[in-house]
């Protein structure tokens, strides 16, 4: 049973293209997080939400937490925001994370 | 440069070959953290510790070993390495232990069980 669903498994888009990535879960949660990786495998921590929305960039997050779900935006894509986007959330009072499988994104210039 | 650092970057060794993989920060984090990440899977949690000799077992802490004798240390020790355990191994570790601050992780070490 995966309690963290991100949907597209992988995208293609075009340079400069409008990017939506979005996670799914399927327990209460008092925090999710957003982080890129990159293809030489380095992660990096984006975001992390409890509510609301959050923006640095050209990235933007957004979490509902009635419907238990959130978005990645990526304004005026580029091919160096080629990467894998992961969403993992914290659940209750447990400060470990349940983690997406991730999304393959790629930027074609 | 505030970093997690990891070592080997890339191991190659053979099965029942006890190894360490170490991770350290500077950056007087108390949360640190092991991931193992396999194709299809995402990352999966190994062991974590909230402090000073605190640590506690993850999702998939069998055939693994930690200790965090000092804050910024946090070795992770294969006591008798099977091919499963062939994966991309990530240490992290955080400000907090709520990761409210984000997370800083290291560069990853590719160890492969033959």
């Amino acid at each position: 049973k995966n309690e963290v669903e991100q949907s597209p498994q992988n995208l293609t888009a075009q340079e400069g293209e409008f990017i939506t990535i979005n996670c799914s879960y399927s327990v209460g949660i008092s925090a999710l997080h957003w982080l890129q990786q990159h293809p030489g495998g380095g992660i990096v921590s984006l975001f992390m939400l409890s509510s609301g929305k959050k923006k640095h960039g050209r990235l933007i997050a957004t979490i509902n937490i009635q419907e238990k779900h959130s978005s990645l935006h990526i304004t005026a894509s580029h091919p160096r925001d080629s990467a894998v986007y992961i969403c993992a959330v914290r659940w209750g009072g447990n400060y470990q994370l349940i983690w997406g499988a991730g999304t393959k994104l790629i930027i074609k210039p | 440069e505030a970093q997690v650092t990891q070592n080997p970057r890339y191991l190659i060794t053979v099965t029942g070959k006890k190894l360490t993989v170490t991770c350290s920060q500077n950056m007087n984090h108390e949360y640190m953290s092991w991931y193992r990440q396999d194709p299809g899977l995402g990352l999966r949690q190994i062991y974590y510790s909230m402090n000073v000799e605190v640590t506690d077992k993850g999702d998939v802490p069998e055939g693994y070993k930690v200790s965090r004798k000092e804050k910024r240390n946090f070795p992770l020790i294969l006591e008798s390495p099977s091919p499963n355990q062939t994966s991309l191994y990530f240490c992290a570790s955080s400000p907090s232990q709520t990761g409210s601050d984000g997370y800083t992780f290291g560069s990853g070490t590719r160890l492969t069980v033959v």
